[in-house]
């Protein structure tokens, strides 16, 4: 079993969809999360980081975190095609340690 | 603020090949990452760096990659020698590493993209 495991894609949806974004993982001791964008040809880019269980929003972006259940999600309220990327989950056990990242899921957004 | 530089963008070399790829950090950032993509997958971490310490290296095949950070600012990760396998994307990351707020979120940079013929 991975240590992370992120729905497969790819996902397209029309614009205005709202779109839910998961990964499960194995690893208890998880505490960071976070979910970066990867556009096509460029790095990762930090979108939202939580620390432990919870919800967090940021504008149109939702991330929630269910440590009991070992799962994560981010929702992308009035999905825009400016969204269209590969979406990464990713965790690390401890502050400054390495990141664990889910497989990603590529993300169509249809105008 | 500059953003993580890395060079070559792209690289195509035969097998058994070496080729080395360079990384300059955000200013100030302590900690240095190198990544390795492979397609349709995360990045997995190759050897991460604290200033000239090395954190981690439990997955940096030894045999044939090295990686040194100088004075604790740039790196540079080499491949020596290349295998087919090796094709992928190698991403530098850096953060704080150590104090204020957000401290060890991880800026990445665009990557090198490596074929090997």
């Amino acid at each position: 079993q991975k240590e992370v495991e992120q729905d497969p894609g790819p996902l397209s949806v029309p614009e205005g969809a709202i779109v839910s974004l998961n990964c499960t993982y194995s690893n208890s001791a998880f505490q960071y999360f976070m979910w970066y964008r990867q556009y096509s040809r460029k790095g990762p880019e930090l979108l939202m980081y939580t620390y432990s269980s919870g919800n967090k929003e940021d504008g149109r972006f939702t991330a929630q975190v269910d440590k009991s259940s070992k799962y994560i999600s981010l929702f992308i309220r009035d999905s825009q095609p400016s969204d269209s990327a590969t979406y990464l989950c990713a965790m690390s056990a401890g502050a400054n340690s390495k990141l664990t990242f889910g497989k990603g899921i590529t993300l169509s957004v249809r105008p | 603020e500059a953003g993580v530089a890395q060079s070559p963008r792209y690289k195509i070399i035969e097998k058994r090949q070496s080729v080395a790829f360079w990384c300059n950090p955000i200013s100030g950032h302590a900690t240095l990452y190198w990544y390795q993509q492979i397609l349709g997958q995360g990045p997995k971490l190759l050897i991460q760096f604290q200033n000239n310490g090395v954190v981690d290296d439990s997955q940096l095949p030894k045999d044939r990659f090295s990686a040194e950070r100088l004075k604790g600012v740039d790196s540079t990760l080499k491949i020596q020698p290349a295998k087919l396998e090796d094709s992928a994307v190698y991403l530098c990351a850096s953060s704080l590493g150590t104090g204020g707020p957000s401290y060890n979120e991880q800026f990445f940079g665009p990557g090198t993209r490596l074929t090997v013929l």
